[in-house]
């Protein structure tokens, strides 16, 4: 059974640019997160979406935004970046929409503005 | 607002020796708990899950006890190797199916 596929592994964008993050859940869940992993802050909630619609959202500038698609492909989209933003972006899936049985994370995407 | 916090937040044993990991928080109204490993540069992967009619879970050398009453969960590691050596999360999901991580335990086991 196929894990959490996250893509790509690893980013370098410039200041101002714009970057798309990809995440595909294991089959059969229909719930899938976005966290933001800092040294400084560590990991922080960015939003969830089950049945392609964003249930939660956490505390970021609507510079961040993504979308859940109807096969529960998942992408999130940051605009405007600053050097800040450099983090590690971790996806995670669950078969429902209350985390009952768990989570399950990928490998992440390695962001770095320069 | 729900906080998490493990302690302690860096632990050095020598091979061979039983690890004990903590995790307190604040709102007991909790879904479930689920304990995670992260090694340096990596996703997280999961470990024990323990749902909140649940007092305790095992999977091999691993046992994590909660306590919603009290607001605790601890993670024992029996017979620590090597390999244990990780950074050790803890993450409560709130009613809204939502995780709240603790900072983690940075654990080293010496050979």
């Amino acid at each position: 059974k196929a894990g959490v596929t996250q893509t790509p592994r690893y980013l370098i964008k410039t200041r101002g640019q714009q970057v798309t993050l990809s995440c595909s859940p294991i089959s059969g869940h229909r719930s899938v997160s976005w966290y933001q992993q800092t040294p400084g802050q560590g990991l922080q909630f960015l939003f969830e979406y089950f049945s392609e619609t964003q249930r939660n959202k956490g505390n970021f500038p609507g510079r961040f935004s993504g979308r859940q698609f109807s096969n529960s492909r998942s992408e999130m989209n940051v605009s405007t970046l600053e050097l800040g933003d450099s983090a590690l972006y971790l996806c995670a899936s669950s078969p429902d929409d209350r985390g009952w049985e768990g989570y399950t994370f990928g490998s992440g995407t390695r962001l770095t503005v320069v | 607002k729900q906080e998490v916090t493990q302690i302690p937040a860096a632990l050095s044993v020598p091979e061979g020796e039983n690890l004990v990991l903590n995790c307190s928080f604040t709102d007991s109204a909790i879904y479930n708990l689920q304990w995670f490993r992260q090694d340096p540069g990596k996703g997280l992967t999961s470990l024990l899950l323990i749902q909140s009619s649940q007092r305790e879970q095992t999977s091999g050398r691993l046992n994590a006890s909660l306590d919603k009453s009290s607001g605790r969960s601890t993670l024992y590691i029996a017979a620590s190797q090597p390999g244990d050596s990780a950074t050790y999360l803890c993450a409560v999901v709130d009613s809204w199916g939502k995780l709240q991580f603790g900072a983690g335990t940075q654990v080293v086991v010496t050979p």
